[in-house]
């Protein structure tokens, strides 16, 4: 069965400096792999994804992630963070087979300082 | 700008009561997948269905909860009856999978917050 850890419950951060948030998963075969970002009293919104080809994905909102298979990771970084992206982020993982149902992470909470 | 939408979005009832919840998938949509989130248990996938039917409601409590799609433009979600455990927020989603097979995108709807007292 597939399984996402994210091990960071919360993150904090000054605006303007760097982020990498963590996401690890188990899967026995090549997964896709998302993260979504889930602001106070909103629904989930997909940040960006990896199906296959370029293990470097480019998403919304200037973040992006790179899938590292030989790590198990996929983490979402974002080189200059701004004050409207404090929220909760998700990591999922599907089966590349299958029915397709993702399993999410428990999130990690990042917190803006200004 | 097509969205998920749910209602109500927050429901206040007692235990014992029934609780029927919402969803309206975005049209030509033909995915709906039906998710909780509380503080303990992280999101937690519910049911799951696929061309109006239900593929996948082992996540889903049978004794108390059932999941439906009446018509490809609702989904409903009831508990009867209701229990304080069952406070949490409830998520819709839906997506599209006629092109590729997967549903690699899901739009969530704002969230049903059901409190039970």
């Amino acid at each position: 069965a597939q399984s996402v850890t994210q091990p960071d419950i919360h993150i904090t951060v000054s605006e303007g400096a760097s982020l990498e948030l963590r996401c690890n998963y188990s899967y026995g075969a090549t997964p896709y792999l998302f993260w979504y970002v889930q602001s106070p009293g909103q629904g989930l919104q997909l940040l960006l994804k990896y199906l296959s080809g370029d293990t470097l994905v480019q998403g919304i909102k200037g973040f992006e992630a790179e899938f590292k298979r030989s790590q198990s990771s996929f983490n979402l970084r974002k080189p200059s963070v701004h004050w409207s992206d404090a929220a909760e982020y998700f990591c999922a993982v599907a089966s590349s087979g299958g029915s397709y149902i993702p399993t999410f992470g428990r999130g990690t909470s990042l917190i803006v300082h200004p | 700008d097509a969205r998920v939408t749910q209602t109500p979005r927050h429901k206040v009832t007692e235990m014992g009561q029934e609780v029927t919840m919402r969803c309206q998938p975005i049209l030509g949509h033909n995915t709906v997948f039906w998710y909780r989130q509380t503080m303990m248990q992280g999101l937690e996938l519910l049911a799951y269905f696929r061309n109006r039917a239900p593929l996948d409601d082992s996540g889903m409590p049978k004794d108390r909860f059932s999941a439906e799609m009446p018509d490809a433009t609702l989904a409903t979600l009831k508990i009867q009856p209701s229990e304080p455990r069952d406070s949490a927020v409830y998520f819709c989603a839906s997506g599209d999978d006629q092109q590729t097979g997967i549903s690699d995108t899901q739009y969530f709807g704002p969230g049903t917050r059901l409190t039970v007292l």
